[in-house]
């Protein structure tokens, strides 16, 4: 079955404990993404990946991280939690880039206490 | 930079009845729209999307949405609505003047209720 899985699904954390999210796709696809998503702000790009090694920034990167050093992972690391950052988080990938479908993940509920 | 404004946070309607939700978009010269509709605890799904060619793309589903250009609006339309629509829609846009076509930028969504 084509999918995308995210780890953990939910997760509760203190300030400052790094932490990272796994997201998996099994559709060999190179264009892989992270949202969060936040009540009335809808959903706002934090990172992107065209490829094994090529990322770059969405409209929301500070605090975070990310890397691509397989074509079927994309892992977002928070290395210093914050409670701003107390989102609902997800992964998507699709073909080549956003003009072809996205397929998401099922959403990582993340606090940070 | 690129923006997208769904001006309706919440839109209930009854079943059977027709809707629109509205979405503008920041001008630019060519655009790629997309609608995407999030149900409950589930993350999100294409419903439909506009690349080029005709202007009103249909979903399989019966939803429809018409790229106007001189508005800057993609409007998604059903023309009777069903309880299972009940669900919160994203209209996005990808734009080649900001961050060329690999940066999406989503609306706020508007819930759709549908009433019995």
């Amino acid at each position: 079955e084509a999918q995308v899985t995210q780890n953990p699904r939910y997760l509760i954390t203190v300030t400052g404990k790094k932490l990272t999210v796994t997201c998996s796709q099994n559709m060999n696809h190179e264009y892989m993404s992270w949202y969060r998503q936040d009540p009335g702000l809808g959903l706002r790009q934090i990172y992107y990946s065209m490829n094994v090694e090529v990322t770059d920034k969405g409209d929301v990167p500070e605090g975070y991280k990310v890397s691509r050093k397989e074509k079927r992972n994309f892992p977002l690391i928070l290395e210093s939690p914050s409670p701003n950052q107390t989102s609902l988080y997800f992964c998507a990938s699709s073909r080549d880039s956003p003009r072809y479908e996205q397929y998401f993940g099922p959403g990582t509920r993340l606090t940070v206490t | 930079a690129q923006s997208v404004t769904q001006l309706d946070s919440q839109v209930p309607v009854f079943e059977e009845a027709p809707v629109e939700l509205r979405c503008n978009y920041s001008s630019s010269v060519s655009v790629y729209l997309f609608w995407y509709v999030q149900y409950p605890n589930q993350g999100l799904q294409l419903l439909l999307k506009y690349l080029s060619g005709s202007t009103l793309v249909e979903s399989i589903n019966g939803f429809e949405a018409e790229f106007n250009k001189s508005q800057t609006s993609f409007h998604l339309r059903k023309p009777s609505v069903h309880i299972s629509d009940t669900a919160e829609y994203f209209c996005a846009v990808s734009d080649p003047d900001s961050g060329g076509y690999q940066k999406v930028t989503f609306g706020t969504g508007t819930k759709l209720q549908v009433i019995p």
